[in-house]
């Protein structure tokens, strides 16, 4: 059964500070792997698609890595600013359409 | 304008009761899906509909049933309303089921609590 965790729980950093979000899934049979901000109060917004055939994809000041060996994927934010501040989630799609998410990190970034 | 609009945003009940939510998406996609965020925040899916048949149907109380009368909407039914229903229900749609570039995009999310 797969399982997806996020590390850390919870980030504060002051603006303009690069940061990296972490997310681990246990079985690497995956299609992809999305990454997800969630504001209060509103739904989720799709950041980054990595297919599992790929490495990184790139928007903006945001990056995403996969390592679907080690189950491993990285979200860098280059320069954060106060509106970065959400819910970050990670969710791996694996076969037979079943899409399990990670509890999120919470991003706070400070003017 | 809105891509995935669901209704409505908040929902309170008493125990019991049988409502529904309503999910349309106007981005002419094949998939809908419905998930459940738990208390820890958790999103785990519930449903997944591609042109209308049902693909995915994880392990959900048949007190719950979705319906989609065309491609464009899945609503969602509860009966029989529990206390333990309580949480954020949110619908999403893709392009494709099954396929690599199935971007999701999401509702705003009904917030149904049960009394």
């Amino acid at each position: 059964k797969q399982e997806v965790t996020q590390i850390p729980a919870a980030l504060s950093v002051p603006e303009g500070e690069n940061l990296v979000l972490n997310c681990s899934f246990t079985d690497s049979a995956i299609y992809n792997l999305q990454w997800f901000r969630q504001d209060p109060g509103k739904g989720l917004t799709s950041l980054l698609l990595i297919q599992s055939s790929q490495r990184e994809q790139t928007s903006g000041r945001l990056n995403a890595s996969l390592d679907k060996s080690s189950g491993r994927s990285t979200l860098y934010i280059a320069a954060s600013q106060p509106g970065d501040s959400a819910t970050y989630l990670c969710a791996v799609n694996g076969y037979g359409q079943n899409f399990v998410f990670g509890p999120g990190t919470r991003l706070s970034v400070l003017p | 304008d809105t891509a995935v609009s669901q209704t409505p945003k908040y929902l309170v009940t008493q125990m019991g009761n049988d409502k529904s939510i309503k999910c349309e998406q106007n981005l002419g996609h094949d998939t809908m899906y419905w998930y459940k965020q738990d208390s820890k925040k958790f999103l785990k899916i519930m449903f997944s509909y591609n042109n209308k048949e049902l693909i995915i149907n994880e392990t959900v109380p048949n007190r719950f049933s979705p319906k989609s009368p065309d491609k464009a909407h899945l609503n969602l039914h509860i009966n029989s309303l529990e206390l333990g229903d309580s949480a954020v229900y949110f619908c999403a749609s893709s392009q494709g089921a099954g396929l690599a570039k199935n971007i999701q995009y999401f509702g705003a999310g009904t917030r149904l609590s049960v009394l």
